[in-house]
């Protein structure tokens, strides 16, 4: 159980367009799902937490207008790179959670992750 | 201060052997506690979770949590090539959202 599905696994894109990744919950419905960004060897940085029919709360120094969050159903969050550009190139990974207080057994479970390139 | 941090490592130990990795973090009302693995390239994946003071094991794993020190580790016995990764310690804020904060990992390399 709790399998989070991220799509697609990478993409590359020209400077100037935007990027959809999508990031669904198969077997649960999150009310809550987050949206990380990892550069080489880093660790990951929590950009955003998105919630199920409200705005996402976003972290501070992450550009709300660049990475557009939308999280409509409970079982679907997705992030838009806007206009991106060769520094956005990262790997952005979602993960949600499970309902209830199984997060405090469970954790939290990661999606495959997608890496961006920007050229 | 770094709200969790763990020692960058490479932690280098030889097949077989058991490899301690270390973690600390800085919000005392953190309530639960994870490792999780990360290949490179890959997302990272839950190893253990902790929440109450003392020792939980599970297969070649065990983890270990002080909340009075706010120290958590992770001891991996028989360490077998398969485990080189970097390991992420990651505790939840005890905020409405159960956020996850993650440390900058440890890389653990173990040589045949």
């Amino acid at each position: 159980g709790a399998v989070v599905s991220q799509h697609p696994s990478w993409v590359i894109c020209k400077s100037g367009t935007s990027v959809k990744i999508e990031c669904r919950s198969l077997d649960f419905q999150a009310t809550t799902m987050f949206w990380y960004r990892q550069f080489p060897k880093q660790s990951l940085m929590l950009m955003a937490t998105s919630n199920e029919g409200s705005k996402a709360t976003y972290e501070q120094g992450v550009e709300k207008d660049k990475f557009l969050i939308n999280h409509a159903s409970l079982t679907l969050s997705t992030l838009t790179v806007t206009s991106a550009h060769p520094e956005d190139s990262s790997f952005y990974i979602c993960s949600a959670s499970p309902p209830g207080g199984a997060v405090l057994n469970y954790g939290y479970t990661f999606g495959s992750g997608t890496r961006l390139t920007v050229v | 201060q770094k709200e969790v941090e763990q020692n960058s490592g490479p932690l280098s130990v030889p097949e077989g052997a058991i490899a301690s990795l270390n973690c600390t973090y800085s919000d005392r009302g953190s309530q639960s506690f994870f490792w999780y693995r990360q290949y490179s390239g890959k997302s990272p994946e839950l190893i253990m979770s902790i929440y109450s003071n003392g020792d939980k094991e599970d297969g070649r794993f065990t983890a270990q949590l002080n909340k009075a020190s706010q120290y958590v580790s992770l001891l991996i016995r028989d360490s077998q090539p398969s485990d080189s990764a970097t390991y992420l310690c990651a505790v939840n804020q005890n905020t409405g959202f159960q956020k996850l904060v993650f440390g900058t990992g440890t890389r653990l390399l173990v040589s045949p």
